[in-house]
């Protein structure tokens, strides 16, 4: 397993549509986070899954966001009728969970451009 | 509130020492992360402090206070491929909240 891998690495769409980004984490791993990041900040925490189950998402994220992890192995995210402000770098993350080791492993990204 | 503050720029020459802070206000908190991300590259962890005081690993060092809302990374032996952005990060359960990155500048 070479790490984290994320499909597609870009996507552009028209305002409106809708998308869904994939995420592979590293195998043995049970944690898995999704971020988003816009040019010049740090990673915007979205969701957190612990094997399938949906344990934390944030406040801030819109009802147009939904994220899956149905067999605790892969995860997508969907946005729906996607907006020119969804426009940013989304990252998925995976880490072994360990008790005072938060490592996680961040995949490349799918670079989201809504026109 | 919950946000972190850390410089927006660091510059130093190479085989420097260069210390990054990071402050922190939170109503739950965990522990602190240090990511380091090269422009177009993804976050790599650095370090993780969830017990007050100093972690080392190789050329780099990462300090908690958990009583000041404090903690700074310390980079030695500069070197060019050390230019990046370092994040600092607070966890409470497994929601991360990351600081706005400080750019490092590694002159030769």
């Amino acid at each position: 397993d070479t790490g984290v891998s994320q499909d597609p690495r870009h996507k552009i769409t028209k305002r409106g549509q809708n998308v869904t980004f994939r995420c592979d984490p590293i195998s043995e791993h049970n944690r898995l986070y999704w971020y988003r990041q816009t040019l010049g900040q740090g990673p915007e925490f979205l969701t957190y899954f612990q094997n399938e189950a949906q344990l934390e998402k944030s406040r801030l994220l819109s009802d147009r966001f939904s994220a899956e992890r149905p067999k605790g192995s892969f995860s997508t995210l969907e946005i729906q009728r996607t907006e020119q402000g969804d426009s940013a770098m989304y990252l998925c993350a995976s880490s072994l969970g360990l008790a005072l080791d938060n490592e996680q492993f961040f995949g490349p990204g799918t670079r989201l451009t809504v026109l | 509130g919950q946000s972190l503050e850390q410089p927006s720029e660091v510059t130093a020459v190479e085989g420097a020492i260069v210390q990054i802070n990071c402050t922190y206000q939170t109503s739950g908190f965990y522990g602190l992360s240090w990511y380091q991300q090269h422009d177009g590259g993804a976050p790599t962890f650095l370090s993780y402090n969830a017990l007050d005081g100093l972690e080392e690993t190789g050329r780099f060092s990462s300090f908690l206070s958990r009583s000041d809302s404090y903690g700074y990374l310390l980079l030695q032996e500069l070197q060019m491929k050390d230019s990046a952005s370092y994040f600092c990060a607070y966890n409470y359960g497994q929601n991360f909240v990351f600081g706005p990155g400080t750019r490092l500048s590694v002159l030769p």
